[in-house]
């Protein structure tokens, strides 16, 4: 019963592919968030999405296209991978407050991707 | 956004209280404090969270003063499980659009 899932949960590419990363959520939240880890271990957010509208969109460069077919999933599609793009990157939800929202989010399991 | 800064890493043996400030300095009247708990190779987990003075519960405590510009998370009688990065972060929870700013977070790590 994984709350937030993940997959695939480890990437190896090499430079210049294009490869998607896809989130799911059966926790019934309104948003959903990518955050990029990098071997330095800074937690950084990327996207975020509520209701399948996007409502952040930090500067990230333009190759990384988040895409929310519901408001159950949130997939993140890369394009002309780089060596810098090598990160675990996260997916998350939160609750919004007519559920509740505590603020607490949720995380997946990280998918870790490795740019060759 | 309020910013928040962390040790960035604390030693600490099996038994011991372990107590990590966060310094919030220009953390707004709506944002609360929330603590994450990261083992390698997972995602961060939510350990507790509090607007002000106490807060308690089965795994940690978390004192805020008056002012709100710091807060302490306490974790009693640490074991080697309890090995891993703890984030503070300060955001509006009733915010959707609110991003979460974690901070490089603190290693602790807990040895026998």
């Amino acid at each position: 019963d994984t709350a937030v899932s993940q997959t695939p949960k480890y990437l190896v590419t090499q430079m210049g592919n294009d490869k998607s990363i896809k989130c799911e959520q059966n926790l019934g939240h309104d948003t959903m968030y990518w955050y990029k880890q990098d071997s330095k271990k800074f937690l950084k957010i990327m996207f975020s999405y509520n209701n399948k509208e996007l409502i952040i969109n930090e500067t990230v460069p333009n190759r990384f296209s988040p895409k929310s077919p519901d408001k159950a999933h949130l997939n993140l599609h890369i394009n002309s991978l780089e060596l810098g793009d090598s990160a675990v990157y996260f997916c998350a939800s939160r609750p919004t407050s007519s559920l509740g929202d505590t603020g607490e989010l949720f995380f997946g399991e990280g998918s870790r991707l490795t740019v060759l | 956004l309020a910013k928040t800064t962390q040790p960035i890493s604390m030693d600490s043996y099996e038994g011991q209280e372990v107590n990590i400030t966060c310094s919030h300095n220009n953390i707004a009247t709506n944002d609360y404090i929330t603590w994450y708990q990261q083992f390698p190779s997972q995602g961060p987990r939510f350990i507790i969270q509090g607007y002000k003075t106490k807060v308690t519960n089965e795994v940690a405590s978390l004192f805020i003063p008056a002012d709100r510009k710091s807060s302490t998370l306490s974790l009693p009688r640490v074991s080697l499980s309890d090995t891993a990065v703890y984030y503070c972060l300060v955001g509006d929870r009733g915010q959707a659009g609110t991003a979460l700013i974690f901070g490089k977070g603190t290693t602790l790590s807990v040895s026998s």
